[in-house]
């Protein structure tokens, strides 16, 4: 039974480059979360899809940015990078309307130069 | 404003015995917390979680205690093994679902020395 699966696992870029990071969720969920989590600190949501729309957001700028496909698999687009968007990107799946808890990837380490 | 506070960055316990990890929160939406275990280059991994009408719950060695009127929650590890040893979130949502939002604290430290 395959767990949340999330690539790649590291990424450099650069400032004002565009990323997009991907993530499959756990087999038979259909809810995925993403959050960021900056060192030192705990993840923070940034939003969530679900049906293939976004359900709920965080407080994160236009410049991120989702997509979930009709597998279920998610996308994180972020635009226009900045040195602070430097971070851990975590995928966490679940199911709607079921009170077990999310399930999370290993993360996509991103580094901003 | 950080709605989840882990006030400690870390502690450190001797093998055998009990570690407490501490949480308190200002939501008063929140009803349902969970502990995640993080290690290194891993991602969180579920523990144990609690809602907002039990004041406890137990899972082996892992016992979440709930006093909602402090808006307080505590993990009991007993008795603490050094695979304990890892990054510990505390983490409350708002809605009675496991796919709502987590909000998390800053996470904790925890050494259990042999």
């Amino acid at each position: 039974d395959a767990g949340v699966t999330q690539s790649p696992t590291h990424l450099i870029k650069t400032r004002g480059q565009q990323v997009t990071l991907r993530c499959s969720p756990k087999s038979g969920h259909d809810t995925v979360s993403w959050y960021q989590q900056a060192l030192g600190q705990g993840p923070q949501f940034i939003f969530q899809y679900y049906e293939e729309e976004e359900r709920q957001r965080g407080n994160f700028p236009d410049r991120f940015s989702g997509h979930q496909f009709p597998n279920y698999s998610s996308e994180l687009n972020v635009n226009a990078l900045l040195l602070g968007d430097s971070a851990l990107y975590l995928c966490a799946s679940s199911n709607i309307g079921e009170n077990q808890p999310q399930h999370f990837g290993d993360g996509t380490r991103l580094s901003i130069l | 404003d950080q709605q989840v506070k882990q006030n400690s960055p870390s502690l450190s316990v001797q093998e055998g015995r009990i570690s407490i990890l501490n949480c308190d929160y200002t939501n008063s939406m929140f009803d349902y917390f969970l502990w995640y275990k993080k290690y290194p280059a891993e991602g969180p991994t579920f523990l144990i979680s609690i809602s907002s009408i039990k004041d406890k719950n137990e899972d082996g060695r892992f016992t979440v205690f709930l006093n909602k009127s402090a808006k307080h929650l505590s993990l009991h590890i007993v008795p603490s093994q050094p695979g304990d040893s890892a990054v510990y979130f505390c983490a409350a949502s708002a809605g009675q679902g496991g796919s709502e939002k987590l909000v998390f604290g800053k996470g904790m430290k925890l050494t259990v020395n042999p």
